[in-house]
């Protein structure tokens, strides 16, 4: 049993396309992230969330627009794909009422944007 | 804004031996966690050790421990007994708390590499 799960793993697409990309958590964790790994493998947060709402927005391009429809679910739409896009795509959770709780990761979701 | 830094892009040991990953990080604050995560090729990110900056004690676990010193804002990872499994990305990384509003800030990465 994955305790968080993405999907898709990998994914490819041309320039300027939209997609998508699934996370959800089974452990019952009231806080989601999405965590950004570049080419040369630095890992940056983008967004987290607690119960549906968002809490960090860490300068993320408008064309990124996390959605959680509720709190085991924290999805990544991405606009009009750019090269510099291309990265792998972290999702993760975290008890909310602890501090310095670790983190859950999912397996990543590796994008390339041709 | 705090800092994390990691100095050894790569290392690697013959397997048995032990290895010392070097952390230093930068903040002005006086209570804050740190932690090491490891990412083996399979790319999931794991939690190996946590340490809670009020706490004197080294943390360990198993084979894993940690040289923490708070005033020089160091924060090492000691790998006792290295095993072909432990060979992996391994990151620093650092948080402030604040109730479901911590993120973590990361460290670049030392890939170790454990030869057999």
């Amino acid at each position: 049993d994955t305790a968080v799960s993405q999907t898709p793993k990998y994914l490819v697409t041309q320039m300027g396309n939209d997609k998508s990309i699934k996370c959800e958590q089974n452990l019952g964790h009231d806080t989601m992230y999405w965590y950004k790994q570049d080419s040369k493998k630095f890992l940056k947060i983008m967004f987290s969330y607690n119960n549906k709402e968002l809490i960090i927005n860490e300068t993320v391009p408008n064309r990124f627009s996390p959605k959680s429809p509720d709190k085991a679910h924290l999805n990544l739409h991405i606009n009009s794909l750019e090269l510099g896009d291309s990265a792998v795509y972290f999702c993760a959770s975290s008890r909310r009422h602890l501090l310095g709780e670790k983190l859950f990761f999912g397996s990543g979701t590796q994008l390339s944007v041709l | 804004a705090q800092t994390v830094t990691q100095s050894q892009p790569e290392m690697s040991v013959q397997e048995a031996e032990t290895v010392t990953l070097s952390c230093t990080y930068d903040t002005s604050e006086s209570n804050y966690y740190l932690f090491w995560y490891k990412q083996p090729p399979s790319r999931q990110m794991i939690l190996v050790i946590r340490q809670e900056a009020y706490k004197q004690q080294n943390a360990t676990e198993n084979r894993f421990s940690v040289n923490f010193q708070k005033a020089a804002k160091s924060f090492s990872l000691k790998i006792s007994d290295s095993q072909l499994g432990d060979t992996a990305m391994y990151f620093c990384a650092f948080t402030l708390p604040n109730f479901g509003n911590e993120k973590l800030t990361f460290g670049t990465g030392t890939r170790l590499t454990i030869i057999p």
